[in-house]
């Protein structure tokens, strides 16, 4: 079964930085690209960013909003995906979810999620 | 960016009613969309990918069709556990976008 783990949520300050993990199970971890998306309360869905596999060079893509303050990164040895954020906002404020992408033939789509951790950034 | 947007934001139906909603992209995304299905408090459910394939394990009361800019998602038989807001979202190209919602009430 798959399953997806994060943490490292809480309340930060505007400005401050937040370290999310995401502990992957039940699934070859190395071979997916891997997602964050994120939630405002309330609001609808949001796509943060991707690292593609090692296949791919580990690239990564960023939504503009999170670009230049947010960086994806993962460890394969460890399953585990991350996302580093500096420089936060009151408007980064959101659920954060991990989600994997499976790729079926030419189409990359989220099929599996974490249960999400709330950010919260406030002075 | 390519913009989705969902019709209606919001409907109320009845046990039974055939419920459809429209995802329109502002711009052609072939047929690279997804729809989910989200409950209150929980992470979302894909449903359909690829427009109209039925991911596994969904209930076959769920159909997606479309392409190009013009998708629809359609409940055949709504259910109380249907109640949830539903988005579609494209991967077409970056960045990735999710339409706006639709909640479903009974």
């Amino acid at each position: 079964e798959v399953q997806l783990v994060e943490s490292g949520g809480g309340l930060v300050q505007p400005g401050g930085s937040l370290r999310l993990s995401c502990a992957a199970s039940g699934f070859t971890f190395s071979d997916h690209y891997m997602d964050w998306v994120r939630q405002a309360p309330g609001k609808g869905l949001e796509w943060v960013g991707r690292t593609r596999n090692k296949a791919n060079s580990y690239t990564t893509v960023y939504a503009a909003s999170v670009n230049g303050r947010f960086t994806v990164s993962r460890d394969d040895s460890k399953n585990s995906l991350y996302l580093q954020m500096y420089s936060l906002k009151t408007e980064d404020t959101a659920v954060y979810y991990c989600t994997r992408v499976l790729v079926a033939g030419p189409h990359y789509y989220f099929d599996s999620w974490g249960q999400g951790t709330l950010v919260t950034v406030s002075s | 960016d390519i913009q989705m947007t969902q019709s209606p934001s919001s409907l109320s139906a009845s046990v039974g009613d055939r419920v459809t909603i429209t995802c329109r992209a502002s711009q052609g995304i072939n047929n690279y969309l997804t729809w989910f299905q989200q409950k209150p408090g929980k992470a979302p459910k894909p449903l359909i990918y690829g427009a109209s394939n039925l991911q596994s394990g969904v209930p076959s009361k769920f159909s997606g069709s479309g392409s190009g800019t013009d998708f629809t998602l359609t409940i055949s038989s709504l259910q109380p556990e249907d109640v949830a807001t539903y988005y579609c979202q494209q991967y077409n190209s970056y960045p990735l976008t999710f339409g706006g919602g639709t909640k479903v009430e009974i």
